[in-house]
């Protein structure tokens, strides 16, 4: 079964600043897609960015970008200028392609929750 | 743009009593999903459907059912709630494509209390 780890329970960063979320995962697969998710405080859960594993490519989303190790099965997010609306619990989300009713199903990470400080 | 309803915010509901959670979207998605969302725990799947009548379980399926009578509406239900049971609820839809990177549409979550 895959997992989805990410270590940072919080973190914090100055506005304007850059920060990086970790997440790495676990999987006997070569062809997945990763997510990450953004819960902003009693708002709707929205994607921020995907990524197909076998793009070898970065996926960027104007300030948001991932940096993705797929020997390391690593799947990082950054934030770059970092807005006070950015404050939010932060999800990193796995799902294999592989056919059947299963394949539809996410594997979420423990999240991250995101403060800025003014 | 996805909308996906929740018919409640907040719900308060008391031990042993039967609950309903309903979801609606609207955008035709195949895929509907329940998940919970506890501090510490992230989202865990409780069940899925990827079509009218039809359902799968997930990580966590104990002490729920679900229903899926229409296309657009998927319902969970507590049998007989226990307090271990409080919980956010969220559910989710998504369209049956080949391609696996279609993201999961949220709606805004139910804050379930079990007095």
């Amino acid at each position: 079964a895959q997992t989805v780890t990410q270590s940072q329970p919080e973190m914090s960063v100055q506005e304007a600043e850059t920060v990086t979320l970790s997440c790495t995962y676990d999987t006997s697969e070569s062809d997945y897609y990763l997510f990450w998710y953004k819960q902003p405080p009693s708002r709707q859960m929205i994607l921020v960015i995907r990524q197909e594993a076998y793009k070898q490519q970065n996926a960027t989303e104007n300030r948001f970008s991932v940096n993705f190790q797929k020997a390391a099965k690593s799947f990082s997010l950054k934030i770059s200028d970092s807005q006070l609306g950015d404050a939010a619990m932060y999800f990193c989300a796995y799902r294999s392609p592989k056919g059947g009713a299963g394949s539809y199903q996410l594997t979420f990470g423990k999240g991250t929750k995101l403060s800025v400080i003014p | 743009d996805v909308k996906v309803t929740q018919s409640s915010r907040y719900l308060v509901k008391r031990t042993g009593e039967k609950v309903f959670l309903e979801c609606v979207q609207d955008m035709d998605h195949e895929n509907m999903f329940w998940y919970r969302q506890d501090p510490g725990l992230g989202l865990r799947l409780i069940y899925f459907s990827y079509d009218v009548k039809m359902k799968e379980k997930g990580d966590i399926p104990e002490g729920y059912s679900v229903s899926r009578e229409k296309k657009e509406r998927f319902s969970l239900i507590l049998e007989s709630a226990s307090t271990n049971q409080t919980s956010m609820y969220l559910c989710a839809s998504s369209p049956h494509r080949t391609w696996g990177g279609q993201p999961q549409h949220f709606g805004d979550g139910t804050r379930l209390s079990i007095l």
